[in-house]
C-alpha cells in the first residue's frame, strides 16, 4: 500500500531564513513521482514542485528544492528565504508511475513571522 | 491567475435541496477530476474523467452525481446531502491521466446544514 507521512503538524520560520518540511513515502513500486502542494487559506492547492523517482536530480523551482533520498524514501520540501505569503498548508503526495492516483499528507501549516 | 476555475467559491445549502458545483479549465487538459477535503484529513479523490468519460468513482455515495459534458467542464450535482458532506471540493485538471501534474482549482466550501 502506498503511504504519504508528514511529521510535522506545524512549523515556525523568521522571514528570509530557510524551512525544510518533511515528507516520507512507502511504495514498493520502482516507478513513481512525488508532489509538493501549497494551500493558502482560500483553498487553492497551488503545485509547487515534482520529483521523478528515476530523476537523477534534486528538483529546484525557484525558491523551492527538493530533498530526495531515494533510500531513506523521504522527499522533503526546502523553501529558500522565507516570505510571509509563504505562509500555508504544505501538502506531500506521491503518484505511482502509471497509476494517477494521488496520495496525499496530511499537511504542514508553515507560519512565516516577520 | 488559475487555469481552473470553480463556482461557487461558497455554497450552503439543506439537506433536501439540490445544487451543483461546477469546474471550469482553461488548460487545454483532458482529464478532470473531482476531491473531498474534509477538516483533519487527507484529500481524497471522489471522481475522475478522461476524454469526457468517467474513470473512477471512488465508492462515492450516490448523492454525489458528477457530469461531464466535455473536456473543460465538469459537474458536481449535490443532492440529500448530509451534514458530514460540508467540505472543500476541489476540482482538478492534468493533460491526461497518465504521469501527468494536477493542477487544482480554488475549491468550494460547502456548508450542509
Amino acid at each position: 500500500a502506498q503511504k504519504i507521512t508528514q511529521t510535522q503538524p506545524g512549523m515556525f520560520v523568521q522571514e528570509k531564513e530557510a524551512v525544510t518540511l518533511d515528507c516520507t513515502y512507502d511504495t514498493s513500486d520502482p516507478s513513481y513521482g512525488l508532489f509538493w502542494y501549497k494551500q493558502p487559506s482560500s483553498g487553492e492547492m497551488i503545485f509547487l514542485i515534482y520529483q521523478g523517482s528515476y530523476d537523477q536530480q534534486n528538483a529546484t523551482e525557484g525558491r523551492y528544492s527538493l530533498n530526495f533520498q531515494k533510500a531513506r524514501k523521504s522527499a522533503n520540501l526546502v523553501i529558500s528565504a522565507s516570505q510571509l505569503g509563504d505562509s500555508a498548508m504544505y501538502f506531500c503526495a506521491l503518484r505511482r508511475g502509471s497509476n494517477y492516483k494521488l496520495t496525499f499528507g496530511k499537511g504542514t501549516l508553515l507560519t512565516v513571522n516577520p | 491567475e488559475t487555469g481552473v476555475t470553480q463556482t461557487p467559491r461558497h455554497l450552503v445549502m439543506g439537506m433536501t435541496n439540490k445544487k451543483s458545483l461546477k469546474c471550469e479549465q482553461h488548460l487545454g487538459h483532458n482529464a478532470m477530476y473531482w476531491y473531498k477535503q474534509s477538516a483533519k484529513k487527507p484529500l481524497e479523490l471522489m471522481f475522475v474523467y478522461n476524454f469526457k468519460e468517467q474513470t473512477e468513482n471512488n465508492s462515492v455515495p450516490s448523492r454525489f452525481s458528477p457530469e461531464c459534458p466535455n473536456s473543460s467542464h465538469l459537474f458536481l450535482h449535490l443532492h440529500t446531502l448530509q451534514p458530514e458532506d460540508s467540505a472543500l471540493y476541489l476540482c482538478a485538471s492534468s493533460q491526461d491521466q497518465l504521469e501527468d501534474t494536477q493542477y487544482f482549482g480554488p475549491g468550494t466550501r460547502l456548508t450542509v446544514l
